[in-house]
This record gives C-alpha cells, structure tokens and sequence, in this order.
C-alpha cells in the first residue's frame, strides 16, 4: 500500500539536544512539508520542498533543518535552538504544490516532549 | 511568540444529534476549502472540500455551507455518532499556484452516547 510513513510515533528530548524525525513516503510525491501542531493552535508550517534538494522555510522555520536527499524522503532536524519544541509534528506530501490541500496525504505524526 | 495551553473550541452533542462546526478564513482571495477531521494522536483525513463557485456541497452525512461575503465556512454533520469525536478543522487555499495552504485550529467535537 502506498503512503507515508512518521517514525518515531513518540520521542523525547533532553534540553540541548538535537532530534531527527523521519518522514518517508512511497506515492511517487514531489512535495513534502512538515507542519507542527500545538493544544489549541492550527497547523504551523516549518518547512516545505517542492523536489529533491531544494526546500524553503514555513511560517515557523526557526530552531529546525531539513534535507531533501532522496524523493521519499524529508527528515526534520529539531535542534537545541528550538526554545519550546514540545509539540506533534505531522509530515505531509502531494503530487505538486500547485495541487494544494486536496492532494495532500498526512503521516500519523510524531509527538515530542522535552525532558 | 508562541501562545500555549490554548483551549480548543469545543461541541458536545448527543448520539443521534446533528453538528454544526464553523470556521472563519482570512484570505478573501482564498478559492478553495477543506474540512479535515483528525482523531486523536493521528494524522488528518479529508472529509469533504468546497470550491469558491459553491454554496454548499453534501457528502455521505456531512455538508459543508460557504459564505464569502463573510469569509465562513460550516460543517454540519447529520445523525452524529461516537466514532464522529474527533477535531474538526478547515483548511484554505488558491488554486492553481504555489499558495501554500493555511488552516484553521479546529474545533473539539465530543459525541455522548
């Protein structure tokens, strides 16, 4: 079955850390994004790539990389600049950008938590 | 900054109730809307879309109204049902270029049975 996969499902970080969350999808999508979701607040774009090696930052980029390597695959760097990274991360992709939400399929998230 | 400990919108119903969950969009140049359900600890599943040359569309018990002159969006769900508890929220975007999408922080739909 095609879609796209988030690992891990929970992950925790110490304070200074760096974490990569992983996104890996097999529908053939050229475009990737990764959004953040906090209690009460809509999806917040951090970065998005619209194919391999090339991407540009969101609403929110500040405190996270990414790399766009390989089609299938968009991993987020959270590094130790990132004050408040507790928050559920979702991945996301579609055919093209210019499809727009209607094409987009969403991984199940990651959830991290500052320790 | 960042705002947390934001609380969700919330509608509690009864099992067998119908649902009407609201959104405001921003962009009046917006052409485009999704509602997106989403339960908890998942991703988001696509209910239903709408596009700016409509009023309404229906799906199988859900409906969505669109009213552009006061930039508002509804879903109604007909007949609600436990497994419908989830977030509700919407979605838009302008067709046709690299808009990026922007949504809405959604609504707490709880079903008592």
């Amino acid at each position: 079955d095609g879609g796209i996969t988030q690992s891990p499902k929970y992950l925790f970080r110490k304070e200074g850390q760096n974490v990569t969350l992983s996104c890996e999808q097999n529908l053939n999508h050229d475009a990737m994004y990764w959004y953040r979701q906090d209690p009460g607040q809509g999806l917040r774009l951090i970065y998005y790539s619209q194919i391999v090696n090339d991407f540009q930052k969101g609403d929110i980029a500040e405190g996270y990389s990414v790399s766009r390597e390989k089609k299938e695959s968009f991993p987020l760097t959270v590094t130790s600049a990132q004050k408040n990274p507790t928050a559920f991360y979702l991945c996301a992709s579609s055919s093209s950008v210019a499809t727009g939400p209607y094409g987009y399929t969403f991984g199940s998230g990651t959830r991290l938590t500052v320790v | 900054g960042e705002s947390v400990g934001l609380h969700l919108p919330t509608l509690s119903v009864q099992e067998g109730d119908n649902s009407i969950i609201n959104c405001a969009y921003s962009n009046s140049a917006s052409d485009y809307f999704i509602w997106y359900k989403q339960e908890s600890g998942k991703g988001p599943q696509f209910i239903i879309d709408i596009r700016s040359n409509m009023d309404k569309r229906q799906g199988q018990r859900v409906t969505v109204l669109l009213n552009k002159t006061v930039k508002h969006l509804s879903l109604q769900i007909a007949a609600t049902q436990p497994g419908d508890s989830a977030v509700y929220f919407c979605a838009e975007n302008i067709e046709g270029g690299s808009y990026i999408p922007t949504f809405g922080r959604g609504t707490s739909l709880i079903v008592h049975p």
